[in-house]
């Protein structure tokens, strides 16, 4: 919904850039890791995930890189455009808790002509 | 299509009267789960469940109510609504394995008045 995006943090880029989307997760014990794409009006859309036995994984023209030593999760968009623009979410889960996912506040980006 | 529904997509209503928010899905997911959003807040958990007669409360279960008689279905009982559930409602669902991500609905807007 339209007042979702009310105080979130707000990177702007250019089309065609790449964006980077970063979060801090608050469970070391976490071990599952999910971003999500939400457009106004609509529910959150899964974008790629992670295991704590990765440091990155790659998607189609997305790149989740995770860093378990300071609890930092990234998302990396190359070539944004338009249609990325949107909020985006980081969630986090645990080992026999897999389903119980914890969510950032999320981050909105704005996709500029 | 692979899709959670939840029904209604809007509404309006007065403290003390009872409603319900539907929730069905189409992809024989185990595990379903109902979030509020608000905003500056993000996605909170209030109550899921790991399957057919089986629940437990989120982080924020209090003035809400839920029931699993199907697999397919979980609707979101609010016995009587007070203005401070106000939000913005998805319910998600995923299989009861690890590494599944959840899929959301559209989400439900209620506005208690």
């Amino acid at each position: 919904g339209e007042s979702v995006g009310l105080h979130l943090p707000t990177l702007s880029v250019q089309e065609g850039d790449n964006s980077i989307i970063n979060c801090a997760y608050s469970n070391s014990a976490s071990d599952y890791f999910i971003w999500y794409k939400q457009e106004s009006g609509k529910g959150p859309q899964f974008i790629i995930d992670i295991r704590s036995n990765m440091d990155k994984r790659q998607g189609q023209r997305v790149t989740v890189l995770l860093n378990k030593t300071v609890k930092h999760l990234s998302l990396q968009i190359a070539a944004t455009q338009p249609g990325d623009s949107a909020v985006y979410f980081c969630a986090e889960a645990f080992s026999g808790g897999y389903n119980k996912l914890i969510f950032g506040a999320g981050t909105r980006l704005a996709v500029h002509p | 299509e692979a899709q959670v529904t939840q029904n209604p997509r809007y509404l309006i209503t007065v403290t003390g009267k009872k409603l319900t928010v539907t929730c069905s899905q189409n992809m024989n997911h185990e595990y379903m789960s109902w979030y509020r959003q608000d905003p500056g807040l993000g996605l909170r958990q209030i109550y899921y469940s790991m399957n057919v007669e089986v629940t437990d409360k989120g982080d924020v279960p209090e003035g809400y109510k839920v029931s699993r008689k199907e697999k397919r279905n979980f609707p979101l009982i609010l016995e009587s609504p007070s203005p401070n559930q106000t939000s913005l409602y998805f319910c998600a669902s995923s299989p009861d394995r690890e590494d599944q991500p959840q899929h959301f609905g559209d989400g439900t807007r209620l506005s208690i008045l």
